[in-house]
């Protein structure tokens, strides 16, 4: 049982340079998130899902955009990177509200130079 | 508006001493979900434990304990006779039914455990 799956793990990005991060999940959860963890800030959001088709912003959703045309799936897309994007990305899923446990991948670390 | 607070930002103990880490959140509504999160050095985030704001019971697990109280609006965390691998960032997080889409997220508290 695979859980969420993040890749890449690592990635250094210039600046201006477009990435996408991917998350997979196989438990058949309805909601998924995006977060970044910076140092001493804890975890904010930037998108979430609530189900195939249906996304919406989070906290600090500016310089990102999601899809997710699949329950299993939601990428993450950066454009147009900047250094402030620089941050652990951690996807997450649970299986309805967030009045369940989440359940995160491995994180992302993104450094953008 | 929701917050979750972690005062503590490090602490460092000797193996088999008790530690408690605090949390202390903020919400306007009476339902309400409270969870831990356990990050070791290897990244990952952990689910320890749910409360909902119905169930002030406190919780043992093991080495660990939870001490919910609603009128301190405190959700601490006890880990007894700590171990090595405790050593790790913890994090308390808060959802509530009128924000249900999200976990509002402490800042963390980092654990040492020294051998």
């Amino acid at each position: 049982n695979a859980g969420v799956t993040q890749t890449p793990k690592f990635r250094i990005l210039k600046i201006g340079q477009s990435m996408t991060l991917q998350c997979a999940q196989d438990m058949n959860h309805n909601y998924m998130y995006w977060y970044r963890q910076d140092p001493g800030m804890g975890l904010k959001l930037i998108y979430y899902s609530v189900g195939a088709g249906i996304t919406d912003k989070g906290e600090v959703p500016n310089g990102y955009n999601v899809s997710r045309s699949t329950t299993e799936d939601f990428p993450l897309r950066l454009e147009l990177a900047a250094p402030s994007q620089t941050s652990v990305y951690f996807c997450a899923s649970s299986l309805n509200r967030a009045n369940t446990e989440a359940f995160f991948g491995q994180g992302t670390r993104l450094t953008v130079v | 508006a929701q917050k979750v607070t972690q005062a503590q930002t490090e602490i460092s103990v000797v193996e088999k001493e008790d530690v408690t880490l605090d949390c202390v959140y903020e919400t306007r509504d009476t339902t309400y979900y409270l969870f831990w999160y356990k990050q070791p050095p290897s990244g990952e985030l952990v689910f320890l434990i749910r409360r909902n704001s119905f169930d002030e019971q406190n919780e043992i697990s093991g080495r660990y304990s939870w001490n919910f109280q609603k009128s301190t609006s405190s959700f601490n965390f006890t880990i007894t006779a700590s171990q090595v691998v405790d050593s790790a960032v913890y994090f308390c997080a808060l959802s509530d039914s009128n924000t249900g889409n999200q976990f509002y997220f402490g800042t963390g508290t980092s654990l040492t455990v020294i051998p």
